[in-house]
């Protein structure tokens, strides 16, 4: 079955450092791709999305692009902050149901 | 939008005894979802609702396990003779439509505890 796989965390960077965290997926046909991210107390929100091979999907400074060939959907931001301390979740969608990895925690110190 | 809404946000609850949690969703939002995740976890499907009609449920949702949505308005998660494992956040989520790239908007959970 579908699966969505990602780098285990925690991550923990100082404030402005660069941040990838890596997510690849199997699935059969081509699913559309998401990353959501869940701040301390808060329910999970979507942050970005691509819905076909070579989108870019951006929010917040952070940047995954949909790579087919790699099956990839690695998440970036060029200068963390604080306020990015979170959990982010990768995640694969082929009918409307979410398949998600196990979730990386950012931790960013100032 | 008041955005999606779970009640309780905690549950503790005997070994054996039934539960039952409610998701209101997003209004208009004719999808709606429910998933389960443990600590250290990603969240994981449990089943979907177009409307009020059941369109998929996962092989997780043993037969304890039932959920309604009986006017494809507000949705309903029971579980039967409740066991410890079924400790976990209970998330409910609702989206617009099927297309490629739904975006689903998640509440913030129920969080079970089976002593």
């Amino acid at each position: 079955g579908d699966s969505v796989t990602q780098m285990e965390g925690p991550v923990t960077l100082s404030e402005e450092a660069f941040l990838t965290i890596n997510c690849t997926y199997t699935a059969t046909g081509y699913p559309s791709l998401f990353w959501y991210v869940q701040y301390p107390g808060e329910g999970l929100q979507l942050l970005l999305k691509a819905t076909k091979a070579d989108d870019k999907g951006s929010n917040k400074g952070f940047e995954a692009t949909y790579r087919k060939e790699t099956t990839s959907f690695h998440l970036e931001k060029g200068s963390v902050q604080v306020s990015d301390s979170a959990v982010y979740f990768c995640g694969s969608s082929n009918t409307g149901k979410l398949i998600f990895g196990q979730g990386t925690t950012l931790q960013v110190k100032p | 939008d008041t955005g999606v809404s779970q009640n309780p946000r905690h549950k503790i609850t005997k070994r054996g005894q039934n539960v039952t949690f409610r998701c209101d969703p997003i209004s208009e939002h004719n999808r709606l979802y429910w998933y389960r995740q443990t600590l250290g976890q990603g969240p994981e499907f449990l089943t979907y609702f177009q409307n009020e009609a059941q369109l998929e449920k996962s092989r997780l949702l043993s037969d304890r396990f039932s959920a309604e949505r009986p006017k494809g308005s507000f949705s309903t998660l029971e579980i039967q003779r409740t066991e410890q494992g079924d400790s976990a956040m209970y998330l409910c989520a609702s989206s617009t439509r099927w297309d490629r790239g739904e975006t689903q908007y998640f509440g913030p959970g129920t969080r079970l505890l089976v002593l």
